[in-house]
């Protein structure tokens, strides 16, 4: 199975900072075929399911605001809140989907 | 509107049984793979198992942790999803989510919880 692994566990950001999330995984999720990466970010607030912020890594769902963003390739990855806002307090998790079983990180809580 | 509702979550001792359901609506159902996953109290979110379409065979693939133990199922004709779990323990209380209509998920039901406790 593919371990992905979030750092830090928790994040203290002030309102209007920078957060980031750093995902890592044990081998790659780049396919070579289609050179996408297979690694997707979700936000998750109690008492909600989880939201699908970002795909193939970088690619913004439709109606998440700009300030979310996601980079990175092969094993190493990054979402980054350029501002964060009061609405934002949440757990991301990052997930790869390359490959089953699909796998979680385990999850960075980002608080004010 | 593309709609997952999960139902049957209920306390349950420890091994035990419980059967849960995923209605879906807003798409053709029989066209997408139904995955499960779960939210442990404290606990990150763990993908459980999935279900694919009859062109796939109805193909199936479980977690480490449940495998044995849950089965993953549909019946198109009613637009529906299941998720049986047997041997049930303490540590599989959670919320547990379904998804569909692509991969990564991004429509998901609002969970329904399941406690296991003597």
């Amino acid at each position: 199975d593919i371990v992905v692994t979030q750092s830090p566990d928790s994040l203290s950001v002030s309102l209007g900072e920078r957060a980031t999330v750093n995902c890592k995984s044990n081998q790659s999720v780049l396919y070579s075929y289609n050179n996408k990466n297979y690694l997707a970010w979700y936000q998750h607030k109690p008492g909600q399911p989880p939201k699908l912020l970002i795909y193939w890594a970088s690619t913004r769902e439709s109606g998440v605001p700009d300030r979310f963003s996601g980079s990175g390739s092969g094993t190493d990855f990054t979402l980054t809140i350029s501002s964060l806002q009061a609405e934002d307090v949440a757990i991301y998790y990052c997930q790869q989907y390359y490959l089953t079983p699909q796998t979680f990180g385990q999850g960075t809580k980002v608080e004010i | 509107e593309v709609q997952l509702v999960e139902s049957g979550g209920d306390l349950v001792q420890p091994g035990g049984s419980l059967k849960l359901s995923c209605a879906a609506s807003g798409f053709t159902f029989s066209d997408s793979a139904i995955h499960w996953v779960r939210q442990a109290s404290g606990i990150g979110l763990e993908w459980l198992g999935r279900v694919r379409t009859k062109a796939d065979d109805y193909a199936t693939a479980y977690a480490a942790s449940v495998k044995g133990r849950f089965t993953v199922s549909r019946d198109d004709s009613n637009n529906v999803a299941y998720l049986q779990m047997n041997s049930l323990k303490t540590e599989d209380t959670a919320v547990y989510y379904c998804t569909g209509l692509g991969n990564p998920f991004k429509y998901w039901g609002r969970g329904t919880l399941v406690t296991v406790s003597s």
